[in-house]
């Protein structure tokens, strides 16, 4: 059984500090996904990593995934006030390399709450 | 739409009771997909279609719960003799078969 395990949980930091969350994975996948939670709102996707070595940037979000490991990061550099959010790493248990079978296995999820 | 819809999104319902939640699709999105959140969980999979074809329904938990999509595009979740763990919020998402899923807002049941 796949198990997905981030760390920390929960994170509070100060604005203009950098930080990284991680992501942990047991078993094979070449696919692993974050994405963004606010309260009362759905899953917001942030970055889909499909390869060993994968490295995503988006503003002060930078992903980046290393297969043999079983790791996936998520950096944030210099915080502002509205990365305040749960952000959850999810990888791909489907056996079947095409996409659109996708079946994903969540982490229990980081709450960042960035204070100003 | 824009993005995928969910109806209701939010139902309370009574211990034994039978809902059906909505999920409209992104138009033209062959996979939708089926998740259930537990407060302070991250989602678990429950089910998912390629057109009109269920292909996992793996992650439903008992037989109370059921899922179509008839005609490939519109889906709906249902849960027979509702029960107190059942509380949840329910996550539809479609996907163009590109590996990014797109979520809908989700439908909150509570179940009293």
């Amino acid at each position: 059984e796949l198990k997905v395990e981030q760390n920390p949980l929960f994170l509070s930091m100060q604005e203009g500090k950098n930080y990284t969350i991680y992501c942990n994975y047991s078993t094979t996948s070449d696919r692993l996904y974050w994405y963004r939670q606010d309260p009362g709102k759905s899953l917001e996707s942030l970055f889909v990593l499909l390869s060993n070595g994968a490295v995503k940037q988006e503003g002060r979000l930078m992903a980046s995934l290393d297969t043999k490991a079983r790791l996936s990061t998520l950096h944030i550099t210099a915080a502002v006030h509205d990365l305040s959010a749960t952000y959850f790493c999810a990888v791909d248990s489907s056996l079947i390399s095409n996409f659109g079978n996708e079946k994903l296995t969540f982490g229990t999820g980081t709450r960042l709450t960035i204070i100003p | 739409g824009a993005g995928v819809s969910q109806s209701p999104r939010y139902k309370v319902a009574k211990r034994g009771q039978d809902v059906a939640l909505r999920c409209d699709p992104i138009s033209g999105h062959v996979s939708l997909f089926w998740y259930q959140q537990a407060l302070g969980q991250g989602p678990e999979f429950l089910t998912y279609f390629q057109n009109e074809a269920q292909l996992d329904k793996s992650g439903l938990p008992s037989d109370r719960f059921f899922a179509e999509r008839p005609e490939g595009s519109v889906s709906t979740l249902k849960i027979q003799r509702t029960q107190q763990e059942d509380s949840a919020v329910y996550l539809c998402a479609s996907s163009l078969l590109t590996g990014e899923l797109f979520f809908g807002e989700g439908s909150r049941l509570t179940v009293l």
